[in-house]
């Protein structure tokens, strides 16, 4: 198995750049996706393949990766983006989220 | 548009199995895996395992080996997950989500309680 690391918590002013990290060997070799979570509710795809952003999710949500660490971040972050963020990778049969970083802007 | 339905919360005792249903809309059901993710109550996301709904074929999290079987019935488009044994740290939300994590079902919730 592996795991995927990520801060617990990242806190930012309203208009001010997020930026949330995931490390982890796999990185190296694999792609990584990343997830928004507001309470109550499922969690909604906001990166794939490292960079890539599904349609719909705001441009200002954006995706970059590094030898073992991948990181997601938000510039300009609005109040509405607070919310619970995972990474997840997979190799051979097993996939793995990272343990979630709760943003607040604020 | 492509959407993944959830069968109703679950309330169920120590020991009992608990079996949860997706229901696929707006997309060929065979053409995608489904992959099931559980979440306790302020915990992270952990993956179960995943399903190929045109073959049958399962990929279970180690953890779950034993405990965990996933199923379909194409004529339905409807996922299936089924946990046995359950304990009380087994009260989480249940989610499907469609291969590539896109979407996700509204989720599931499951107490495990005596």
């Amino acid at each position: 198995s592996y795991e995927l690391t990520q801060p617990s918590s990242v806190s930012v002013s309203p208009g001010q750049t997020a930026r949330i990290t995931c490390s982890g060997d796999v990185l190296a070799k694999k792609y990584a996706r990343w997830f928004q979570q507001k309470p109550g509710q499922a969690p909604v795809l906001v990166i794939y393949k490292d960079s890539e952003r599904p349609s719909g999710i705001p441009e200002r949500f954006s995706g970059s990766s590094s030898g073992t660490t991948v990181t997601l971040t938000i510039s300009g972050a609005q109040v509405e983006d607070e919310a619970d963020y995972y990474c997840y990778s997979a190799a051979d049969n097993n996939r793995v989220f990272g343990g979630g970083t709760k943003l607040t802007v604020l | 548009q492509v959407q993944l339905v959830q069968s109703g919360a679950e309330v169920k005792k120590p020991g009992a199995s608990v079996k949860v249903s997706c229901k696929a809309s707006g997309y060929t059901f065979t053409s995608y895996d489904i992959n099931w993710v559980r979440q306790a109550t302020g915990q992270g996301l952990e993956w179960m395992g995943w399903m190929n709904p045109n073959s049958g074929n399962t990929g279970y999290a180690q953890k779950f080996q034993g405990r965990v079987t996933m199923t379909r019935n194409t004529s339905i488009s409807t996922a299936y997950m089924e946990l046995s044994s359950l304990r009380s740290e087994d009260t989480a939300v249940y989610y499907c989500a469609r291969e590539e994590f896109d979407p996700w079902g509204q989720g599931t919730l499951v107490t495990v309680s005596s």
